[in-house]
């Protein structure tokens, strides 16, 4: 069975930072990851869909990269914004199964 | 294209009543996913659905909860005789094929927030 963890829980940076969201999974037979961010009271909107035969996907600001053998995935944000802040969620496709897996996330606060 | 549409976005219920989520899929998808995400907590699978036929109910509570996706209208999740710890946020999510193999991302709704009292 799947299972994602996210480090850190919590992140607070000040503006203008570069910073590093952390997910790891269990089964490395995945094929794909997925990086959601979600607002406050709002749904997930997606970021970054990076497929097992890929390494890393880029969007602006945003990179994640992903090392299945070693089950992690990681999304790099440049020159943080208060506008980034949320909270931002992995997932993963449960073991050869479609429902997709998440992790509890982490809530990013980045302060003017 | 609308995204996926859920509603209502807030419901209150008394514990003993029932609710009624309903979900329409982005134009052209298929495939419709429920979540429920409890406070502090991630989001669970609950119930894969393909039109008229429930592919995976694997993370659906025993009693008490059910899902349909009918050939015409929303998909619906619904939840008798409501208990506090149903309070939750369900998320309906969407797909054109089945995302896992397809490479496909998936789509989320808004959400609905449902408050037992």
């Amino acid at each position: 069975k799947q299972e994602v963890t996210q480090i850190p829980a919590a992140l607070s940076v000040p503006e203008g930072e570069n910073l590093v969201l952390n997910c790891s999974f269990t089964d490395s037979a995945i094929y794909n990851l997925q990086w959601f961010r979600q607002d406050p009271g709002k749904g997930l909107t997606s970021l970054l869909l990076i497929q097992s035969s890929q390494r890393e996907q880029t969007s602006g600001r945003l990179n994640a990269s992903l090392d299945k053998s070693s089950g992690r995935s990681t999304l790099y944000i440049a020159a943080s914004q208060p506008g980034d802040s949320a909270t931002y969620l992995c997932a993963v496709p449960n073991s050869g199964n479609t429902p997709l897996v998440f992790g509890k996330g982490t809530r990013l606060s980045v302060i003017a | 294209n609308a995204g996926v549409m859920q509603n209502p976005r807030h419901l209150v219920r008394r514990r003993g009543q029932e609710a009624r989520l309903r979900c329409s899929p982005m134009k052209g998808h298929s495939h419709v996913y429920w979540y429920r995400q409890l406070p502090e907590e991630g989001l669970k699978f609950m119930v894969y659905l393909q039109k008229e036929n429930i592919i995976d109910e694997s993370g659906m509570p025993k009693e008490r909860f059910s899902a349909e996706f009918p050939k015409e209208g929303p998909s619906i999740l619904r939840i008798q005789q409501v208990v506090r710890g149903d309070s939750a946020a369900y998320f309906c999510a969407s797909s054109p094929t089945k995302s896992a193999d397809s490479g496909n991302t998936i789509y989320f709704g808004e959400g609905s927030w449902l408050t037992v009292v």
